[in-house]
C-alpha cells in the first residue's frame, strides 16, 4: 500500500521559472490537500481539491499560484515565475473523506528559488 | 495572526520521563484538536485528536488535554523514547472536525535522551 507519493523531493528553480510539484494521494482517497511550510514556521493551508473541483483554495496566493486535481493523474500545484520567498517545503496530503484526522501526508517537495 | 501557538520551540526530556508539549489558542471556534509528529526530510504523521465536548484523550503512551477556559492544550507523553524525538505540531479546526483546513502552530522540537 503505497502512501502519499510527492515529487520531485527537491526542486531547484532559478527565479522567474516554472515549479510543478507533483502528488499521488492514497489509493481511493479522493481529497487532496496542499500546505505549506516555510522556514521555522509551522504548516500553512494552501487548497483542497477533490476530483476536478477545487473546494477551498483561501490559503492560495492570489497570484502566480494554482492548483489542480484531474481525473485521471496526480495532482499538480504549479507556480509561475518563482521568487525567494516562494522557496519552502511543499506537502500534500490526502483523505477518503471530510476527517481531519485522517489525513495522510506525503514526504514533501523542497522547493528552492535561486 | 498566529491562532495556534506553540511558545516552546524545543523540550528535552530524559529517557523514562515524562514528556509534556504545550500548545495555546486564540479562536474560540476551534473545536477539534490534533498532535501530529514529524521526522525530518518525512511528513507529519497524525498522533491523536480530542473534540471540545472532551478534557482528555487517552491512546497508549499519549494523552491529550483540553482546557477551554484557557484555550490551552497539553500532549504528555509517558514514558518518553528516544524514537519519540522529533517535531511535535499541534492543530486546530473547526465544524467539528469535519473542515478540511488545519491551522497548525509552528512546533516543538522534542528531544529525549538515552
Amino acid at each position: 500500500n503505497a502512501g502519499v507519493m510527492q515529487n520531485p523531493r527537491h526542486l531547484v528553480r532559478r527565479r522567474g521559472q516554472e515549479a510543478r510539484l507533483r502528488c499521488s494521494p492514497v489509493k481511493g482517497h479522493s481529497h487532496v490537500y496542499w500546505y505549506r511550510q516555510l522556514p521555522e514556521e509551522g504548516l500553512k493551508f494552501m487548497v483542497y481539491l477533490q476530483k476536478e473541483n477545487i473546494i477551498d483554495e483561501s490559503g492560495m496566493p492570489k497570484e502566480r499560484f494554482s492548483a489542480e486535481f484531474p481525473k485521471e493523474g496526480p495532482s499538480i500545484l504549479r507556480i509561475q515565475q518563482v521568487v525567494r520567498g516562494d522557496s519552502a517545503a511543499y506537502f500534500c496530503a490526502s483523505s477518503p473523506g471530510a476527517v481531519p484526522g485522517g489525513y495522510t501526508f506525503g514526504s514533501g517537495t523542497r522547493l528552492t528559488v535561486v | 495572526d498566529q491562532q495556534v501557538k506553540q511558545n516552546s520551540p524545543s523540550l528535552s526530556v530524559q529517557e523514562g520521563r515524562i514528556s509534556i508539549l504545550n500548545c495555546d489558542y486564540t479562536n474560540s471556534m476551534f473545536d477539534y484538536f490534533l498532535w501530529y509528529k514529524k521526522y525530518p526530510a518525512e511528513g507529519p504523521t497524525f498522533l491523536i485528536s480530542i473534540s471540545s465536548i472532551k478534557d482528555k484523550n487517552e491512546d497508549g503512551r499519549f494523552t491529550v488535554f483540553l482546557n477551554k477556559s484557557a484555550k490551552h492544550l497539553s500532549l504528555h507523553i509517558v514514558p518518553s523514547q528516544p524514537g519519540d524525538s522529533a517535531v511535535y505540531f499541534c492543530a486546530a479546526t473547526t465544524d467539528g472536525g469535519a473542515t478540511n483546513k488545519l491551522i497548525f502552530g509552528t512546533g516543538t522540537l522534542l528531544a529525549v535522551q538515552p
